[in-house]
């Protein structure tokens, strides 16, 4: 069984573009997770997408936004990059019993470098 | 607002030997827990949990204790494999489908 799968391994930036970051859960999980873990730092939860939706949102700006498509695979634009915007992007899925377990499966992530 | 603590950044363990990784809490409504490991250029993958109702869970070399009153969790791992070096994160699930993590410890294993 495919685990998570990010796209793409490595992105470089310049300050004040955009960037797009890809994300295709396991087959079956309809719950995507993103988190930023900057360096030195623990992952920080950005936004939880279930069943095309937002369900949570972290403690970041707007210009981080997402979306889920039907198939449940999952993007991540970070508008007018800035600097300290340079991270691993993780993104996670889980299922109905991942929802209540907590259980959820990490794909390798997304270096993204703002230069 | 750190509300998972490890603050050991890195440890260093003979081959064999008993590996401990500590996380501490504060807030008590956290009554789930859960250990990811992560190599480099690789997700975190989910290890073991432990429920608040529990103070101990194992599974294999591994064991996690839970001290609700200290607010503070640790892993167990023995013996000690070089394979077992990676970075460790504990993490606590919030509302939402968040999962509030460490700043993680890097496990050195040493032949």
């Amino acid at each position: 069984e495919a685990g998570v799968t990010q796209s793409p391994t490595h992105l470089i930036k310049t300050r004040g573009q955009q960037a797009t970051l890809r994300c295709s859960p396991i087959s079956g999980h309809t719950s995507v997770y993103w988190y930023q873990q900057a360096l030195g730092l623990g992952l920080q939860f950005l936004l939880w997408y279930d069943e095309g939706e937002e369900r949570n949102r972290g403690n970041f700006p707007p210009r981080f936004s997402g979306r889920q498509f039907p198939n449940y695979s999952s993007e991540l634009n970070v508008n007018a990059l800035e600097l300290e915007d340079s991270a691993l992007y993780l993104c996670a899925s889980s299922d109905r019993l991942g929802q209540l377990n907590y259980e959820q499966y990490f794909g390798p992530g997304t270096r993204l470098t703002v230069t | 607002d750190q509300q998972v603590k490890q603050n050991s950044p890195s440890l260093s363990v003979q081959e064999g030997r008993i590996s401990i990784l500590n996380c501490d809490y504060t807030n008590s409504m956290f009554d789930y827990f859960l250990w990811y490991k992560k190599y480099p250029a690789e997700g975190p993958t989910f290890l073991i949990s432990i429920s608040s109702i529990k103070d101990k869970n194992e599974d294999g070399r591994f064991t996690v204790f839970l001290n609700k009153s200290a607010k503070h969790l640790s892993l167990h791992i023995v013996p000690s494999q070089p394979g077992d070096s990676a970075v460790y994160f504990c993490a606590a699930p919030n509302q939402g489908g968040k999962l509030i993590f460490g700043q993680g410890t890097e496990l050195s294993v040493k032949p």
